[in-house]
């Protein structure tokens, strides 16, 4: 299995709180990716990084933001969370886009 | 807007019988193309990939790539109970490095 984490597993927060989610890879790969996973929507991605300190902007970014300081950690934001944001997220890596790409186990987030 | 389209199912096969998975994809340019197992409440599990027209096999999974026709299919054979899950497609979108998944098709293996 690709050697990818995710932090935490399970939370639940309230509206208005902010969150970040944390995503650590051994792989040393270059390419981090965030999903979200709702049902009837498939995954979605939020955003990407192609590098340290090289982000971009997914189809749902709006509300969130990533910060990639070390090539292992991918850090996603929810600024002020809202209870649209209540899903399952996913983050991948891939180490030469765009090729395999392999997701960490996922973080089921609540927010009440 | 760019899309991979799949059948959400469920598609039934009896135990032993080849399950067949079908997908399109509107981005002419893309290149590679996945195919992901999802058991209910884990994550992706990538079990093919494919970049060029053909067949590509690996085990009992067979990937088939259609760039003319943009159509991406999946055979299992020898299907077992084990195999029933949601499958995914995803192909990249072209000059990104980014990837539009499909929203799956669910397999049940009836035993």
């Amino acid at each position: 299995d690709a050697g990818i984490t995710q932090s935490p597993r399970h939370k639940v927060t309230e509206t208005g709180t902010p969150v970040t989610l944390r995503c650590h890879q051994t792989e040393n790969h270059r390419y981090m990716y965030w999903y979200r996973q709702d049902p009837g929507h498939g995954l979605r991605l939020i955003h990407y990084s192609y590098g340290v300190k090289d982000t971009d902007k997914g189809e749902v970014s709006d509300g969130y933001s990533v910060s990639r300081s070390k090539t292992e950690d991918f850090l996603l934001t929810l600024e002020s969370a809202t209870s649209s944001q209540t899903s399952v997220y996913f983050c991948a890596i891939s180490a030469t886009g765009p090729y395999e790409q392999y997701f960490g186990p996922g973080t089921r987030l609540t927010v009440t | 807007q760019k899309e991979v389209e799949q059948n959400s199912g469920p598609l039934s096969v009896p135990e032993g019988a080849i399950a067949s998975l079908n997908c399109t994809y509107s981005d002419r340019g893309s290149q590679s193309f996945f195919w992901y197992r999802q058991y209910s409440g884990k994550s992706p599990e990538l079990i093919m990939f494919i970049y060029s027209n053909g067949d590509k096999e690996d085990g009992r999974f067979t990937a088939q790539l259609n760039k003319a026709s943009q159509y991406v299919s999946l055979l299992i054979r020898d299907s077992q109970p084990s195999d029933s899950a949601t499958y995914l497609c995803a192909a990249s979108l072209s000059g990104t490095y980014k990837y539009i998944f499909g929203t799956g098709t669910r397999l049940k293996v009836l035993a």
